[in-house]
């Protein structure tokens, strides 16, 4: 079985700090991807960044970068200059390709609170 | 860009009545799924979709039905809406791919249920 796991309900951070949103998974399969969603208020889910179980260098995207440590099946995000914009719900995603599920396994949630 | 629209953004319905809850993506993607989000437990699959006319339970099926009878619209059916399903219900769409997970799904703004 898939299970993702964030263990922080809530997450404080100054403006223009670096914040890390913490993310465990299972899964026994060697080819995953993993997943960062961001939801703000409004409620649309925001697509931030992928890792892949077979790459071989930590995923970045503008200041939202992935520290992907497979031997602890860890895929933390990293948010660096945190700004009042990112405030929001992050949520952590798996999928498993062959398991032949096809969707997002998600973890509960993290929400970011972006102090000035 | 990929658009996921939902057909309502806030809808408040009583318990037994029969509910549908459409869901049209414009990118000509093979996969659309529906979730539901509850707080403290991330987002729940309900069914997806891989087809015109085919579907496949989720992990939380019970009291939903889906229909897809034109491949942008997915339907989300409560056939008797009970309370414990006042929820946030959210459509999203992808492509195929069998590589490592590595596709994304986009989703829409979510329809936020009240059964009264």
């Amino acid at each position: 079985a898939q299970k993702i796991t964030q263990t922080q309900p809530g997450m404080f951070v100054q403006e223009k700090e670096a914040v890390t949103l913490d993310c465990t998974y299972d899964t026994s399969d060697p080819s995953y991807g993993l997943f960062w969603y961001k939801q703000p208020s409004s409620g649309e889910m925001i697509f931030l960044i992928y890792q892949g179980s077979y790459d071989q260098q930590n995923a970045t995207e503008g200041r939202y970068s992935l520290n992907f440590q497979k031997a602890r099946k860890s895929a933390n995000l990293v948010i660096s200059a945190s700004q009042l914009g990112d405030s929001a719900m992050y949520f952590c995603a798996m999928r498993v390709p062959d398991t032949g599920r096809r969707a997002l396994t998600f973890g509960s949630g993290t929400r970011l609170q972006v102090q000035p | 860009d990929v658009k996921v629209t939902q057909s309502s953004r806030y809808l408040v319905k009583r318990t037994g009545e029969k509910v549908f809850l459409e869901c049209v993506q414009d990118m000509d993607h093979e996969n659309m799924f529906w979730y539901r989000q509850d707080p403290g437990l991330g987002l729940r699959l309900i069914y997806f979709s891989y087809d015109v006319k085919m579907k496949e339970k989720g992990d939380i099926p019970e009291g939903y039905s889906v229909s897809r009878e034109k491949k942008e619209r997915f339907s989300l059916i409560l056939e008797s809406a009970s309370t414990n399903q006042t929820s946030m219900y959210l459509c999203a769409s992808s492509l195929v791919s069998w590589a490592s997970g590595a596709y994304e799904q986009y989703f829409g703004p979510g329809t936020r249920l009240t059964v009264t």
